[in-house]
């Protein structure tokens, strides 16, 4: 069963329209991440938090919002998205209680820009 | 120069045969040290961690070298199956992001 879900598996929006990404998670870890993945490259981080506290990378643009309202859910937020915002999007988690390592990995979003 | 660098490849190799490559890492203070494996349009998933004495898992055998700073994978008796990107991952201690490679590919043909 999965255990890191993300909805949807491809999204498709226009330029310029707003967009949410969702993720949940049956683990109960404390920390969840946002990745971006462009063809051929490393995942990077977008943002992170380790329960409510949110820790955004420094080269994140600003374009780019996260909420967690529980533990469980975590969204991504993309205000006006581009044509360079067109990416695989994933959501991951891990444990303090297992040193944060593995980290577990949801299906990705696929994200289209129109 | 990045944290985490890696041959992209690809190494195209027949089933039956071993296939090893390398990823080199800039932070001599990383601790834990992965390696992930990401098949086409899907999300990486952890293959095996590396541990200072070398481990094996099957047929996968992987290595750290502390003082070049680098890890290597060796898939032996390569299988059809085995045709993915592997992601070198680095972190450092108490740490809890991530350093990615950008990966190396494999095929495996038949």
């Amino acid at each position: 069963d999965a255990m890191v879900i993300q909805n949807p598996r491809y999204q498709v929006t226009q330029f310029g329209k707003p967009v949410t990404l969702s993720c949940s998670q049956t683990l109960n870890h404390n920390v969840m991440y946002w990745y971006q993945q462009k063809s051929s490259q490393a995942p990077k981080l977008l943002f992170h938090y380790y329960d409510k506290d949110f820790n955004n990378e420094a080269d994140t643009p600003d374009n780019f919002q996260s909420r967690r309202p529980n533990t469980s859910f975590c969204f991504l937020d993309i205000r006006s998205p581009g044509l360079g915002d067109a990416a695989m999007y994933l959501c991951a988690t891990s444990s303090k209680d297992r040193g944060f390592q593995p980290q577990h990995f949801g299906d990705g979003t696929r994200l289209s820009i129109l | 120069r990045k944290e985490v660098e890696q041959d992209p490849g690809p190494f195209n190799v027949p089933e039956g045969a071993t296939v090893a490559f390398n990823c080199t890492y800039s932070n001599s203070a990383s601790q834990s040290f992965f390696w992930y494996r990401q098949d086409c349009r899907k999300e990486p998933k952890l293959l095996m961690s590396v541990y200072s004495s070398g481990n094996e898992d099957g047929r996968f055998t992987a290595q750290l070298n502390r003082a070049s700073q680098y890890i290597s994978l060796l898939i032996r008796d390569s299988k059809l199956s085995d045709s993915a990107t592997y992601l070198c991952v680095v972190n450092l201690p108490g740490d809890y992001k991530l350093s990615f490679g950008a990966g190396t590919t494999v095929t495996v043909r038949a």
